[in-house]
């Protein structure tokens, strides 16, 4: 069965820096990726997501994601973080052999500090 | 354009009792998708819905069951509620028919079990 993993529970960073946060899934076929961020009290929204193409996306808020197929990895990166990018990231995945269901990481809290 | 919403944003039951979640879709998406999302577990998959008909489930008891409307709108329901039910429920909607499209997110409806 597909899956997702992240591999960092939290990422603790000072503000300015840079960070990235890891992505893995395990399919041999196609997929789609997405990283999604959710904000203390509030839904899920979307930060970026991959279908084909470039290998690099750019998503909203100063966020990229770097699709590498050979490791099967989607890590999602910033090169400075500010205090209101401390929130939870989850990394998805859909297709590869499971339809149009989506398989959500178990997220990754980001936590920004002064 | 109206986003995913959900009702009641917080609902307050005892053990045994049974919960009932509404969610309306973005106009134009006949796809629901329901998640769970308890404290450390990330987002676990419950039901996805297209076209009214149920089309993929997670690995929840037979107690986690809902439904979709002609107008595509959904329901969850839980019943004989335990203690480890309570969690922030998510509901999604996305178009049907392709694999490209994310989802959408609402803010979700916290169930709290006594």
């Amino acid at each position: 069965a597909q899956s997702v993993t992240q591999l960092d529970s939290q990422v603790p960073v000072f503000e300015e820096a840079p960070v990235e946060l890891r992505c893995n899934y395990s399919s041999s076929v196609s997929v789609y990726l997405f990283w999604y961020v959710q904000y203390p009290n509030q839904g899920l929204q979307l930060l970026l997501k991959y279908l084909s193409g470039s290998t690099l996306v750019k998503g909203i808020n100063g966020f990229e994601a770097e699709f590498n197929k050979s490791q099967t990895s989607f890590p999602l990166r910033k090169p400075s973080v500010h205090i209101s990018d401390t929130a939870e990231y989850f990394c998805a995945v859909r297709g590869g052999g499971q339809g149009f269901s989506f398989i959500f990481g178990k997220g990754t809290r980001l936590l920004v500090k002064p | 354009e109206a986003g995913v919403t959900q009702s009641p944003t917080h609902l307050i039951k005892t053990r045994g009792q049974q919960a009932t979640l509404r969610c309306s879709p973005i106009s134009g998406h006949t796809s629901v998708y329901w998640y769970q999302q308890a404290l450390g577990l990330g987002l676990q998959f419950l039901l996805w819905y297209d076209e009214g008909e149920e089309r993929n489930r997670g690995n929840f008891p037979p107690r986690f069951s809902g439904r979709q409307f002609p107008n595509y709108s959904s329901e969850l329901n839980v019943n004989a509620l335990e203690l480890e039910d309570s969690a922030l429920y998510l509901c999604a909607s996305s178009r049907a028919g392709t694999l490209t499209g994310e989802l959408f997110f609402g803010e979700g409806s916290r169930l709290t079990v006594l």
